[in-house]
């Protein structure tokens, strides 16, 4: 089944504990991308990356690092969490980025808290 | 970015048929509008895109006015399942590839 996983799924952590976000697709898609969701606020895109080897920051990146190692993986590192990073994580990807057709597979979702 | 404004809320009927809009008015010619929706605790997901002509998916039809300032999304008999925020997107040639959420429009759909 073609999807896009994230790892965990729930994280309550503590202010300064580096924690990474696994995210993995197996649709061989180039492009991939990291949002968070705030109320009132919409999704953001924090990181983007249009293949491997090449990322790029999105409208929120502070605080937050991502790398692309392979294709199929994209995790999100915190290196050191604050309570503002409390909030809802999606992985998402798609083919290509600069496509005007096309979709954006997003993950489940990771619900973070920082205390 | 182009902008769209959509309704904070809608409410339906299940087994009805739902009309979602979205107004666009600052559309440039070579946007597609896409809609995607979120299910409760759920990410978002693709429902459908278009440019100029109305289309049709499994899904839902979108129905795109003549001067493109406007769309909606129809849902032709909506389940409880539906029940979800639906929003509307533009997307041009910017190569972030970023989707541009805004508030979109919560879904209520009664039994």
């Amino acid at each position: 089944e073609a999807q896009v996983t994230q790892n965990p799924r729930y994280l309550i952590t503590v202010t300064g504990k580096k924690l990474t976000v696994t995210c993995s697709q197996n649709m061989n898609h180039e492009y991939m991308s990291w949002y968070r969701q705030d109320p009132g606020l919409g999704l953001r895109q924090i990181y983007y990356s249009m293949n491997v080897e090449v990322t790029d920051k999105g409208d929120v990146p502070e605080g937050y690092k991502v790398s692309r190692k392979e294709k199929r993986n994209f995790p999100l590192i915190l290196e050191s969490p604050s309570p503002n990073q409390t909030s809802l994580y999606f992985c998402a990807s798609s083919l290509s980025q600069a496509g005007r057709t096309d979709t954006q597979y997003f993950g489940p979702g990771t619900r973070l808290t920082v205390l | 970015d182009a902008k769209t404004t959509q309704p904070n809320s809608m409410e339906s009927n299940e087994e009805e048929p739902v009309h979602l809009p979205c107004n666009h008015s600052t559309i440039s010619g070579t946007d597609y509008i896409h809609w995607y929706r979120q299910l409760p605790s759920q990410g978002p997901e693709y429902v459908i895109h278009g440019l100029t002509s109305n289309v049709n998916n499994r899904m839902a039809s979108l129905a795109i006015a003549e001067d493109r300032k406007s769309s909606t999304l129809i849902l032709h008999r909506a389940t409880l399942r539906d029940a979800a925020v639906y929003y509307c997107i533009l997307r041009d040639w910017s190569n972030t590839g970023k989707l541009i959420f805004g508030q979109g429009t919560t879904l209520q759909v009664k039994p």
